[in-house]
């Protein structure tokens, strides 16, 4: 099956303490995103990356730290200087980024806690 | 800069009545349009997009959207709601493929 995994679906964590959020793709694509889900309030881009080994920050990608070594992997490290990183985190993929005509395909999301 | 506005956070329909979400938008360009569904805890999925091909869309489990470029708007609607249609729905536009995501649009769906 091709597709976009995400783990853990559910992470717990202790204020203070870093996390990483795992992404990984199967459909080839060369971009990738990262995306934070609050209700009410859609979805918000937090890193997206065109090609191995480059990133760019989105809209909110403070308190947030990415790498791209791989193709097919694309994690994200929520660092302790996030203030409110409880949330619902979402993964996703396209063919590209600079064209308008792709969509793109999302992962099941993980939802972290952090108390 | 492209934003998107779901004009409604809540819809409730009935069983086997028809479904109407409503979303405007502005772009400075010619933009993509898509409609995503997300059912609780899970990842977004594609319903449809328009590309500047035809207007009217037609997508899975029997939706479809219109793009009305004189009312900047890509409503999306189904003849009859299905219970699985319960689901938060985001109205999304893409200027050279970064997008803009609606607030989401929640639908309830009554026996």
């Amino acid at each position: 099956d091709g597709g976009i995994t995400q783990s853990p679906k559910y992470l717990f964590r202790k204020e203070g303490q870093n996390v990483t959020l795992s992404c990984e793709q199967n459909l080839n694509h060369d971009a990738m995103y990262w995306y934070r889900q609050d209700p009410g309030q859609g979805l918000r881009l937090i890193y997206y990356s065109q090609i191995v080994n480059d990133f760019q920050k989105g809209d909110i990608a403070e308190g947030y730290s990415v790498s791209r070594e791989k193709k097919e992997s694309f994690p994200l490290t929520v660092t302790s200087a996030q203030k409110n990183p409880t949330a619902f985190y979402l993964c996703a993929s396209s063919i590209a980024v600079r064209d308008r005509l792709y969509e793109q395909y999302f992962g099941p999301g993980t939802r972290l806690t952090v108390t | 800069a492209q934003s998107v506005t779901q004009l409604d956070s809540h819809v409730s329909v009935s069983e086997g009545t028809p479904v109407l979400l409503r979303c405007n938008y502005s772009s400075s360009y010619s933009p993509s349009l898509f409609w995503y569904v997300q059912h609780p805890n899970k990842g977004l999925q594609l319903l449809l997009k328009y590309t500047s091909a035809a207007t009217l869309v037609k997508g899975i489990n029997g939706f479809e959207a219109e793009f009305k470029k004189s009312e900047t708007s890509f409503h999306l609607t189904k003849p009859s709601a299905h219970m699985s249609d319960a689901a938060e729905y985001f109205c999304v536009v893409s200027e050279g493929g970064k997008l803009q995501f609606g607030a989401g649009t929640q639908v309830v769906v009554t026996p």
